[in-house]
């Protein structure tokens, strides 16, 4: 049973336009999310994280959403640029947990120029 | 090289052969992990050390082995491969920042395996 999914396996967006990437998770546990970003043949990169005492974060671009009694998540980038078409992913721990993660499956963005 | 570094990159090799991935951190945290992925999985732990010579397991362990004698060190082991075993092999590591939610993990560049 996957505790963090990403039902959407990609999408693709204008240049200048928002991006907005979702995710859902079922562990009630899950106290810290942390959005990734993965280029081929390159390690994820961390991009922004949010924790359960936070609805919203912002860095630049990149803004997380966090509605805990959804348990759902959505990172927004805007504008988004070519250089963002990535694979993203989503993750989920639990501050009691070692600092492991639990991962999302990933969406791939396409931005179109 | 400053970071976290995977050696090898790429690795071919047969079934039932023993193969030790390599991971190497240079920044002393204490947490490190290895996950692999898997078209439509996602990234998923395989194990983890919360620091030297303390590790456990994580959602796959089966086939797997780990070690950690040295903080900076965590090498996989597979000791009796199988083609299920193919995959990207991930090492990641992280640091406790005192009193904040800073759990970023830190990735390495990965191995690509493939059991033949």
């Amino acid at each position: 049973d996957q505790q963090v999914k990403q039902n959407s396996p990609s999408l693709s967006v204008q240049e200048g336009r928002i991006s907005i990437l979702n995710c859902d998770y079922t562990n009630s546990m899950f106290d810290y999310f942390l959005w990734y970003k993965k280029y081929p043949a390159e390690g994820p990169t961390f991009l922004i994280s949010i924790s359960s005492i936070k609805d919203k974060n912002e860095d630049g671009r990149f803004t997380v959403f966090l509605n805990k009694s959804a348990k759902h998540l959505s990172l927004h980038i805007v504008p988004s640029q070519p250089g963002d078409s990535a694979v993203y992913f989503c993750a989920a721990g639990d501050s009691g947990s070692a600092r492991q993660l639990t991962f999302g499956s990933g969406t791939q963005l396409t931005v179109l120029p | 090289d400053a970071g976290i570094t995977q050696s090898p990159r790429y690795k071919i090799t047969e079934t039932g052969r023993q193969v030790t991935l390599m991971c190497h951190q240079t920044w002393s945290h204490s947490y490190m992990f290895w996950y692999r992925q898997d078209l439509g999985h996602g990234l998923r732990l395989i194990y983890y050390s919360a620091a030297a010579d303390i590790t456990d397991k994580g959602e796959v362990p089966d086939g797997y082995v780990v070690s950690r004698s040295k903080t900076e060190n965590f090498p996989l082991t597979l000791e009796s491969a199988t083609r299920s075993q193919t995959s990207v092999y991930f090492c990641a590591s992280s640091e406790r920042s005192g009193g904040d939610y800073s759990y970023e993990q830190y990735f390495g560049p990965g191995t690509r395996l493939t059991v033949t």
